[in-house]
């Protein structure tokens, strides 16, 4: 069982939708990064959260570390949010530097 | 521009070749990391570098070799490489570590051990 789970592993939404993904994990982890994958491209960081939420854009970034758990949300979706969303985990302790990662969203969203 | 630049980004190589993939930040970063992307695997942490002469190993270190002689270069080093190394490799950085601020990653690196 991987460490860190993400929901759903692939997402297709109309244009306009609001979408989540979510990220679970079952280990200590002292804070969480969503990042994007464009297909055949690089990775881009998207928010890092150790606590409640953060907005960029059309972007809700939100994490309860006791529960283990974060969501991100896109509203008013679009095309250009096409890409595979990722979240990474540094852990907790003496370990912050070691990141575990989730396998990622495919999330399309269709005009 | 601030950036990640790692080259090559696309190399074919043979097994037994060493082979050596740089990473360079241009924004005096202090943490430093390299990442492996495989199909079905997602994203794994080869290595990672706090500073100048401090490195630490990830979850896949095996074959794999990394220095950090100057705080801007962290260069990953395949001695001998084998096909279960072809993979995409991503290097990034981030201020300080990885839990305090964003990560700035690489172009990515394609690679294939034939």
């Amino acid at each position: 069982k991987n460490e860190v789970e993400q929901s759903p592993q692939n997402l297709t939404a109309q244009e306009g939708e609001f979408i989540t993904i979510n990220c679970s994990y079952s280990v200590g982890i002292s804070a969480l990064h969503w990042l994007q994958q464009h297909p055949g491209g690089g990775i881009v960081s998207l928010f890092m959260l150790s606590s409640g939420k953060k907005k960029h854009g059309r972007l809700i970034a939100t994490i309860n570390i006791q529960e283990k758990h974060s969501s991100l949300h896109i509203t008013a979706s679009h095309p250009r949010d096409s890409a595979v969303y990722i979240c990474a985990a540094p852990l907790e302790g003496g370990a912050t530097n070691k990141l575990i990662f989730g396998t990622g969203t495919l999330l399309a969203v269709q005009p | 521009e601030a950036q990640v630049t790692q080259n090559p980004r696309y190399l074919i190589t043979v097994t037994g070749k060493k082979l050596t993939v740089t990473c360079s930040q241009n924004m005096n970063h202090e943490y430093m990391s390299w990442y492996r992307q495989d199909p079905g695997l997602g994203l794994r942490q080869i290595y990672y570098s706090m500073n100048v002469e401090v490195t630490d190993k990830g979850d896949v270190p095996e074959g794999y070799k990394v220095s950090r002689k100057e705080k801007r270069n962290f260069p990953l080093i395949l001695e001998s490489p084998s096909p279960n190394q072809t993979s995409l490799y991503f290097c990034a950085s981030s201020l300080f570590s990885a839990n305090t601020g964003e990560l700035f990653f690489g172009e990515g690196s394609r690679l294939t051990v034939l």
